[in-house]
């Protein structure tokens, strides 16, 4: 069964770093997504993708988050220059459609 | 506007019990409601979903109660088994405008299923 993947599992950073976090949606969607959780909190969205363009982003989703779709398979996250509030699971979602969304398992950003 | 109002926060069921999580909406714009299912170190994995034209889904042991004037909607897992134990999120999609089809989520319930 296609899933959507993330790479790395796991990424320590120090407060100031850039990072890139990769995802790998299943290959014939077309809505991509990336969404974060704090530690025992819920689910928040951050951006959402959709024909080479983004199509929303809220309010946390700031100058220092980018996203990109490089290559036509992959779905990146950068943040610029990490803060210790960005500590999170970051989890990547991909949909057909734009109903069903499929997440990923996720990467833990630990901001030291 | 945006919120998805979820309770209770945490749930403890025996074994072969019912386990009922509730949501409520404000947003009329949201058109669809999936339930999602969380092990700890795991990503979200849909449940079950439900659109508002349908009172009632049902998928195996786990249904969904939608109630569209009340602007509610329920998760009912029948025959809770320990392997049930998990954090559910039930979520909303839809904005006001535009189709980026975000999903909204409630703050979870952690479901614990006693043997």
């Amino acid at each position: 069964e296609p899933e959507v993947t993330q790479t790395p599992s796991h990424q320590v950073t120090q407060m100031g770093q850039e990072v890139i976090l990769r995802c790998v949606p299943i290959s014939n969607h077309l809505y991509f997504y990336w969404y974060r959780q704090i530690l025992g909190q819920k689910v928040e969205f951050l951006v959402s993708f959709y024909n080479n363009e983004i199509s929303e982003k809220s309010e946390i989703f700031d100058d220092q988050f980018s996203v990109e779709r490089p290559d036509g398979s992959n779905f990146t996250l950068k943040i610029r220059s990490t803060k210790l509030e960005d500590s999170a699971m970051y989890f990547c979602a991909s949909s057909m459609t734009g109903d069903t969304q499929y997440f990923g398992p996720g990467t833990r950003l630990t901001v030291l | 506007q945006q919120q998805v109002k979820q309770s209770p926060q945490s749930l403890i069921v025996q074994k072969g019990g019912i386990s009922i999580i509730n949501c409520a909406y404000e947003n009329t714009a949201f058109d669809y409601f999936p339930w999602y299912q969380q092990f700890p170190g795991k990503g979200p994995a849909l449940l079950i979903a439900i659109r508002p034209d349908v009172s009632e889904k049902k998928e195996g042991r786990f249904t969904i109660s939608f109630n569209k004037s009340a602007k509610q909607f329920s998760l009912h897992i029948m025959d809770s088994q320990p392997g049930d134990s998990a954090t559910y999120f039930c979520a909303a999609r839809g904005s006001l405008g535009g189709s980026n089809y975000k999903l909204t989520f409630g703050k979870g319930t952690l479901l614990t299923v006693n043997p």
